[in-house]
């Protein structure tokens, strides 16, 4: 089973200004990975597949990078929506997909 | 609009079965994968079980193998999950989500979920 690590478990930061977010795979899961970002009382919601490609909708300010086990998430600029819970999931060599444990993103 | 829509959840006594259903509209059901994936309260993800468009190709998570079952009704735009012997740790709102294989089994769009509850 590939175990997903994500850093930090909360992350405090002002509006405005760039939130990073890193998940770490076990092993190598190639660009086979996703992020989603949850609201208290929400379903999940994709923001990023394929390690790099926004889904649709979803807004420029989201990005994401890396390849193998080392991965980014990148807010530029954070607005009052972005605060949340984020989670990266990979697609590699499955059953079984894993999750990472998640990030909060929350209000500096 | 996509829309996925989960129903049956509910209190249950450890040991006992449940049928969960995912109702889909607005797109060609049958030539999508669906998967399973739940949520503990205030806990993470945990995805639980795949089914390929045909229903051919099952996955499920070990923690669940042998107790639960996937299926689908592509004539009926459905999705189900049946609990059979739950446990105290199958506690959690169970979301239905698209898969994208053979893309990439990804997961969007998904339910708003369906909360399932195990009291002794």
């Amino acid at each position: 089973e590939i175990v997903m690590t994500q850093s930090p478990a909360t992350l405090s930061v002002s509006p405005g200004e760039r939130a990073t977010l890193s998940c770490r795979a076990s092993q190598s899961v190639s660009s086979n990975l996703a992020w989603y970002q949850q609201k208290p009382g929400q379903a999940p919601r994709l923001l990023i597949f394929g390690a790099s490609t926004r889904a649709t909708g979803v807004p420029a300010r989201f990005s994401g990078s890396g390849s193998g086990t080392e991965f980014t998430l990148t807010i530029s600029s954070l607005q009052s929506e972005d605060f949340a819970v984020y989670y990266c999931q990979h697609y590699n060599n499955w059953p079984p997909i894993t999750f990472g444990q998640g990030t909060r993103l929350e209000i500096k | 609009e996509v829309q996925l829509v989960e129903s049956g959840g509910g209190l249950v006594q450890t040991g006992g079965s449940l049928r969960l259903s995912c109702a889909a509209s607005g797109f060609t059901f049958s030539t999508y994968t669906m998967n399973w994936v739940r949520q503990a309260p205030g806990e993470g993800l945990e995805w639980v079980s795949y089914i390929s468009s045909s229903g051919s190709t099952i996955y499920y998570a070990d923690s669940v193998k042998g107790r639960f079952t996937i299926s689908r009704d592509n004539a009926k735009n459905s999705l189900y999950l049946q609990m059979n012997s739950l446990r105290d740790e199958d506690a959690a709102v169970y979301y239905c989500a698209r898969g994208w294989d053979p893309y990439g089994n990804w997961f969007d769009p998904w339910g708003q979920g369906t909360l399932v509850t195990v009291s002794s």
